[in-house]
């Protein structure tokens, strides 16, 4: 089974700053999408990037995709309140131990971003 | 309906009852997931159903989790003889083979 590594696992910081996630693995994917849920909702896209080195920006949130296509990151610049809640990434690859192409979520990082 | 639906959205049982948890995935959809959250926690992957091919097993965390699918419709996960530690949100998504993922609003299970 594919592993999505993300970090950090939990982020507190203020109105204003600037963050970074990351989404790392060892397995090659051909595609990586990004997700975000917010508190009793489930997770929707908010980005998909498919070629090594692509950046795609989304207003304030800036994500790119390792010219490997093994990690990706996403920032976000002056960070709101209204950003608040768990970032996924989720990588697209063939899974030899399933004999199956899946999509390989990480566990997610969860944001809270103070007024 | 237009999304994907589980139900019920809120499920309390007592230990060691059998629970049936219920997935309607949008149709046409091949590829559907279960996943499990806890409380203020990320997603933990369960199970993995693409059309036809054997399921992906691998995140089922005991034999007393299993689920089933009836061809690329409806999903039911069923966890038997349940323990406190099982509760959680569980999550059921579908996509069209490996494309966007879409997710149901889970069902809130507590266990007494």
């Amino acid at each position: 089974t594919q592993l999505l590594e993300q970090s950090p696992q939990f982020l507190s910081i203020q109105e204003g700053e600037n963050l970074t996630v990351y989404c790392n693995s060892s397995s090659v994917f051909s595609s990586l999408q990004w997700y975000r849920q917010e508190p009793g909702e489930g997770p929707v896209l908010l980005v998909t990037v498919v070629t090594g080195g692509e950046v795609k920006k989304l207003k304030r949130l800036t994500f790119q995709f390792g010219d490997a296509r093994k990690d990706s990151s996403l920032h976000i610049t002056a960070a709101q309140p209204g950003d608040t809640g768990l970032y996924l990434c989720a990588g697209e690859g063939w899974d030899s131990g399933a004999g199956s192409y899946q999509l390989t979520f990480g566990k997610g990082t969860k944001l809270s971003v103070i007024p | 309906g237009a999304g994907v639906s589980q139900s019920p959205s809120n499920k309390v049982t007592e230990k060691g009852k059998d629970v049936e948890l219920r997935c309607d995935p949008i149709s046409g959809h091949t590829a559907l997931y279960w996943y499990r959250q806890r409380l203020g926690q990320g997603l933990e992957f369960l199970i993995y159903f693409q059309g036809n091919s054997a399921p992906d097993k691998s995140g089922l965390p005991s034999d007393r989790f299993s689920a089933e699918r009836t061809g690329e419709s409806v999903s039911t996960l069923t966890i038997q003889r349940t323990q406190q530690e099982d509760s959680a949100v569980y999550l059921c998504a579908s996509s069209f083979v490996v494309t966007e993922a879409f997710f149901g609003q889970g069902t809130r299970l507590t266990v007494v």
